[in-house]
């Protein structure tokens, strides 16, 4: 079973500022099926980015994905006060069973 | 719009067997797509649990395989989860889903907290 390991846990930043996500996978992920949630309290997870850097259906594009391997990034160029949230990566694996997993989630704070 | 929602009983006893729904509406199940649930413990992050196609074809997450059953009824539009055995640790809201874009989930339902208690 592949793991992703989220860091940091909790970033704490202002409006304005530059937050970038890590996700470390402890083996090889396809781009094609890693993917970045955003959750907020209450709510469902929401798609935010799909094969790595593909922004989903009406996601701002401050918001970016990136990354190969073992190692994506989730960028968010300038944070709104509505980007202060948890966020989730997720990969999808198809050997030698299907298997989605999640990581642990990183909470961006408002500093 | 594809919505999703979970319906079942927010409470079931240790050792039962816990039993939701999600109705697909906006979507039909016989479309295609592999219809998921997930969980998600109090204040912890999200399992996959199993994933079903209107075909009947399944996978499940290794971890819960000898406890979880997933079903679908494309007469009624709508797929199920059963999980036995239950205890505290399986305490969680269930979110039912479809993918989107691939290997990811697009589209989601509000979730539906179970808590596990005699």
């Amino acid at each position: 079973e592949i793991v992703l390991t989220q860091s940091p846990g909790t970033l704490s930043l202002s409006p304005g500022e530059r937050a970038t996500l890590s996700c470390r996978a402890s083996q090889s992920v396809s781009s094609s099926y890693l993917a970045w949630y955003q959750q907020k309290p209450g709510q469902a997870p929401r798609l935010l980015i799909y094969g790595a850097s593909s922004r989903a259906t009406g996601i701002p594009d401050r918001f970016s994905g990136s990354g190969s391997g073992t190692d994506f990034t989730l960028t968010i160029s300038r944070l709104e006060p509505e980007d202060f949230a948890m966020y989730y990566c997720q990969q999808y694996g198809s050997s030698p069973q299907v298997m989605y997993t999640f990581g642990q989630g990183t909470k961006l704070e408002i500093k | 719009q594809v919505q999703l929602q979970e319906s079942g009983p927010g409470l079931v006893k240790p050792s039962e067997t816990l039993s939701l729904t999600c109705a697909v509406s906006g979507n039909s199940i016989s479309n295609g797509y592999y219809w998921v649930w997930i969980r998600q413990p109090p204040g912890k992050g999200l399992e996959w649990i199993a994933s079903i196609y209107h075909s009947g074809s399944t996978y499940y997450n290794p971890s819960l395989k000898s406890r979880v059953t997933i079903s679908v009824d494309t007469s009624k539009n709508q797929f199920s989860l059963k999980l036995r055995s239950v205890t505290a640790a399986d305490t969680a809201v269930y979110y039912c889903a479809r993918p989107g874009g691939p290997g990811s989930f697009s589209y989601w339902g509000q979730g539906t907290l179970v808590t596990v208690s005699s």
